[in-house]
């Protein structure tokens, strides 16, 4: 069984980079795509964009001048890396699983929640 | 982009029941490319429907996706306890992929 298991701190301060990783276990990163998802309190989900295994990405426009997004096939990983954050960004931080870049994801980790504030 | 509005925003049943949830588009979904999961604290949302009627492996039987366009429809024949929580659309046919705003489903 495929499990995602999101890592990182879960307070950071505003205008310093948050950091998650997402730790693939029961399956290999490769040959899929990887997504990173949020979910502000009390809001609606919102894709912040897609890598493949590969290394290629698609970030969604409105916050592609922050987000950096990688993967280590020898650790099973993923990692996003938002930067110069605001309490806009406060949310819970999904990973997930799909196909394909635009596509219904098969897997979701648990989440995160990441909190901004000094 | 297209926006998924979910109705009703809660819906208080009991086991047993049926319920049925919508997930109406803004604009039409390419190819009823439309999925729905389900979401509960503190777990991973676990994949429903895909292709708008497609169960997900491992989806029991009682759980049937329907629609087209910009409608579309998930019902829970026969609610067993496990299945209150809170469900979400989302439309993957085009760009960017957008999400519902959730139907929770909660006991009565």
């Amino acid at each position: 069984q495929v499990q995602l298991q999101e890592s990182g701190p879960g307070l950071v301060k505003p205008s310093e980079t948050l950091s998650l990783t997402c730790t693939v276990s029961g399956g290999s990163v490769s040959f899929y795509y990887w997504s990173w998802i949020r979910q502000p309190p009390g809001k609606g989900l919102e894709c912040i964009g897609y890598i493949h295994y590969s290394g290629s990405t698609n970030y969604t426009p409105s916050l592609k001048s922050r987000v950096t997004m990688s993967v280590d096939t020898s650790k099973n990983q993923l990692s996003l890396k938002l930067n110069s954050v605001t309490a806009a960004d406060t949310a819970v931080y999904y990973c997930a699983r799909s196909r394909s870049g635009w596509d219904y994801f098969e897997y979701w980790g648990q989440g995160t929640l990441v909190t901004v504030s000094s | 982009e297209i926006v998924l509005t979910q109705s009703p925003g809660t819906l208080s049943l009991s086991p047993g029941e049926r319920a049925t949830l919508s997930c109406r588009a803004s604009q039409s979904v390419s190819s009823s490319y439309l999925a729905w999961y389900q979401q509960k604290p503190g777990q991973a949302s676990r994949l429903l429907i895909y292709g708008a009627s497609s169960r997900a492996i491992g989806i029991p039987d009682r759980f049937s996706g329907s629609g087209s366009g910009t409608d579309f429809t998930l019902t829970i024949d026969r609610l067993e306890p496990e299945d209150f929580a809170v469900y979400y659309c989302q439309q993957y046919g085009s760009s960017p992929q957008t999400f519902g705003q959730g139907t929770k489903v909660e006991i009565k």
